[in-house]
């Protein structure tokens, strides 16, 4: 099993430009996340979906969108980048809602 | 909010010997403490957690202890070996209605294994 996939593994962006940030995971988790993680602050909860059909706002939300596509997949869109998104991000998934998290491998992204 | 604070930042120890990472956590509701380790380049993985109706559980050579007065819970790993330098988080959850996995983390600690 591949687990959590995240796509792509690293990004350069500039000031103003959109991209998504796609994951997939196969072990038929109903629950999905969205994390950044940033030197000396952790990992925070930026966007979640509890079931296939909803989503909600984490800690740090602004700036970004979210689209739980089906039961597999779960992307992060930034519809126009700025240097504050320049992050770590990474997916994770949980059977229930309040079960272990698996994390994807991260996507690496940096905008200029 | 549940705010989550953690020491060190880094740690050194030499490989054999034990070491202990530290959190302390603000909401008195908080229930559910894991511990997570993030190796290079992957992502976080849970290596073992903790409920409030316990103050400690071990499994093999990682331990966590749990004080809900002081609202303090520790990592303790012993007998260090190399492969234990990682990332560690520490994490706390409150049971707030509807709460999904709204796990507020600690800030890390990079552990260094010294052979």
């Amino acid at each position: 099993n591949a687990g959590v996939t995240q796509t792509p593994k690293f990004q350069v962006l500039k000031t103003g430009q959109s991209m998504t940030l796609q994951c997939a995971q196969d072990m038929n988790h109903n629950s999905m996340y969205w994390y950044r993680q940033d030197p000396g602050m952790g990992l925070r909860l930026i966007y979640y979906s509890a079931s296939e059909g909803t989503t909600d706002k984490g800690e740090v939300p602004n700036g970004y969108n979210v689209s739980r596509l089906n039961k597999r997949e779960f992307s992060l869109r930034l519809e126009s980048a700025a240097p504050s998104q320049t992050s770590v991000y990474f997916c994770a998934s949980s059977e229930g809602q309040t079960g272990e998290l698996f994390f994807g491998e991260g996507s690496r992204l940096t905008v200029l | 909010g549940e705010n989550v604070e953690q020491h060190p930042s880094t740690l050194s120890v030499q490989e054999g010997d034990s070491a202990v990472i530290k959190c302390t956590y603000s909401d008195s509701a908080s229930n559910y403490f894991p511990w997570y380790k993030q190796e290079l380049g992957k992502g976080p993985q849970l290596i073992i957690d903790i409920r409030s109706n316990v103050g400690e559980k071990k499994d093999q050579r990682i331990a966590v202890t749990l004080n809900k007065t002081a609202k303090h819970f520790s990592l303790h790993i012993t007998e260090t070996q190399p492969e234990d330098s990682a990332v560690y988080f520490c994490a706390a959850r409150a049971p707030y209605g509807g709460a999904t996995n709204k796990l507020i983390f600690g800030t890390g600690t990079l552990l260094a294994v010294q052979p």
